[in-house]
């Protein structure tokens, strides 16, 4: 079975400072890779996915991620926040080739960014 | 772009009440998703739906029953409300099963008191 895990519930951080959000997942097959973001009051917003290729991924507002296979890992990189950013950031897993391609979630990150 | 739309947002219902939350998506996607929030424990699947008519169990189906009449729209129904449901409830769509990116709505926030 697949698991995410995300370890920081919350991350404070100054305007213009960096930031990585950490995201580890555990699998026994190949997977594909989701941040997603959650603005105060509303849905889901795909920020970026690892399906294949490039372990690099850019998203948008800024946003990138780098797939670790080896560490069983994809952590979410900003080089300077703004106020703007603050939301709750999920990172999910899909299994490659699954049956039915159903996402798992992560418990989240609550990014704070302050002036 | 993929709009999902949700009945309410805020709801406020009282323990044994019948209680129905819709969705519906405009981009005829094959796929729907409910889902409920909860602090600390992220996104918990519900119920989803591969096409009409059809259903199968998420993680945490206790308690919960769907409905999907036509391809645009998916019910989730609270057959007896308790306050243990009171949560955040986001509805998702998907192309279909050979796609990944799901698209979601702007939740419903339900409070059972």
């Amino acid at each position: 079975a697949q698991s995410v895990t995300q370890l920081d519930s919350q991350v404070p951080v100054f305007e213009e400072a960096p930031v990585e959000l950490r995201c580890n997942y555990s699998s026994s097959v190949s997977v594909y890779l989701f941040w997603y973001v959650q603005y105060p009051n509303q849905g889901l917003q795909l920020l970026l996915k690892y399906l294949s290729g490039s372990t690099l991924v850019k998203g948008i507002n800024g946003f990138e991620a780098e797939f670790n296979k080896s560490q069983t890992s994809f952590h979410l990189r900003k080089p300077s926040v703004h106020i703007s950013d603050t939301a709750e950031y999920f990172c999910a897993v899909s299994e490659y080739g699954g049956a039915t391609n159903k996402l798992i979630f992560g418990t989240g990150t609550l990014l704070a960014v302050q002036p | 772009d993929v709009k999902v739309t949700q009945s309410s947002r805020y709801l406020v219902k009282r323990t044994g009440e019948k209680v129905f939350l819709e969705c519906v998506q405009d981009m005829d996607h094959e796929n729907m998703f409910w889902y409920r929030q909860d602090p600390g424990l992220g996104l918990r699947l519900i119920y989803f739906s591969y096409d009409v008519k059809m259903k199968e169990k998420g993680d945490i189906p206790e308690g919960y029953s769907v409905s999907r009449e036509k391809k645009e729209r998916f019910s989730l129904i609270l057959e007896s409300a308790s306050t243990n449901q009171t949560s955040m409830y986001l509805c998702a769509s998907r192309l279909g099963l050979g796609y990944n990116e799901q698209f979601f709505g702007p939740g419903t926030r339900l409070t059972v008191l």
